[in-house]
């Protein structure tokens, strides 16, 4: 396993632009995670999918944010009109179930900025 | 949603001390992940462990499901065990995890 990769690792914008961020799962995960993470915080999630069907969004995830994941495969995260708010952490996670354990590994994560 | 609180919140220790993390969580729990996230932002996996003890060289984990807890055990520390371990836990029939709040640790010569 390689890991799971995220790009870009540092993104910074003008307020009112759009980003797209994108994830690479460890390969044969079926499931995949956004989380957010802002200062002195922990992380939050934000949506989950399993294969290509994206089950669970949370409240966080506003009419600006949008998660596909094609083919079961990479994940892109989509944020229109990004607001000073946005700056954040961006972390994906994947995991596979192998009896009981399902550990989420968790990518490098994408550094937003929105100036 | 289920409440997950982390304690203590910081802790400064010096190079070759012990210590012990401990997170408390308000419903019964799937999963339990501990993670550590060093200075570059990266969650690094320490242990599954939604019940029982398991130890891993210098650090070793035990939850107790029935009390809803789990104690994170950091023995001979080293400077590179500075930085932020958190908790995370699921639930019933969901995937996601609900993060705690954080434990600190500054690691000094």
């Amino acid at each position: 396993d390689t890991g799971v990769s995220q790009n870009p690792r540092h993104k910074i914008t003008k307020r009112g632009q759009n980003v797209t961020f994108r994830c690479d799962p460890i390969s044969e995960h079926n499931r995949l995670y956004w989380y957010r993470q802002t200062l002195g915080q922990g992380p939050e999630f934000l949506t989950y999918f399993q294969n290509e069907a994206q089950l669970e969004k949370s409240r966080l995830l506003s009419d600006r944010f949008s998660a596909e994941r094609p083919k079961g495969s990479f994940s892109t995260l989509e944020i229109q009109r990004t607001e000073q708010g946005d700056s954040a952490m961006y972390l994906c996670a994947s995991s596979r179930r192998v009896g009981i354990d399902e550990t989420q590994y968790f990518g490098p994560g994408t550094r937003l900025l929105v100036l | 949603g289920i409440q997950v609180e982390q304690s203590p919140p910081d802790l400064i220790l010096q190079e070759g001390a012990n210590s012990t993390l401990r997170c408390n969580f308000s419903d019964s729990v799937n999963n339990l992940q501990w993670f550590h996230q060093n200075p570059w932002g990266q969650l690094i996996n320490l242990f599954y462990i939604p019940s029982g003890t398991k130890q891993n060289g210098r650090l070793s984990a035990t939850t107790v499901a029935t009390e809803r807890y789990s104690l994170l055990y950091i023995s001979s520390s080293q400077t590179t065990d500075s930085g932020v371990y958190f908790c995370a836990v699921n639930t019933g029939t969901a995937s996601k995890l609900t993060f705690g709040t954080g434990t600190r640790l500054q690691v000094t010569l």
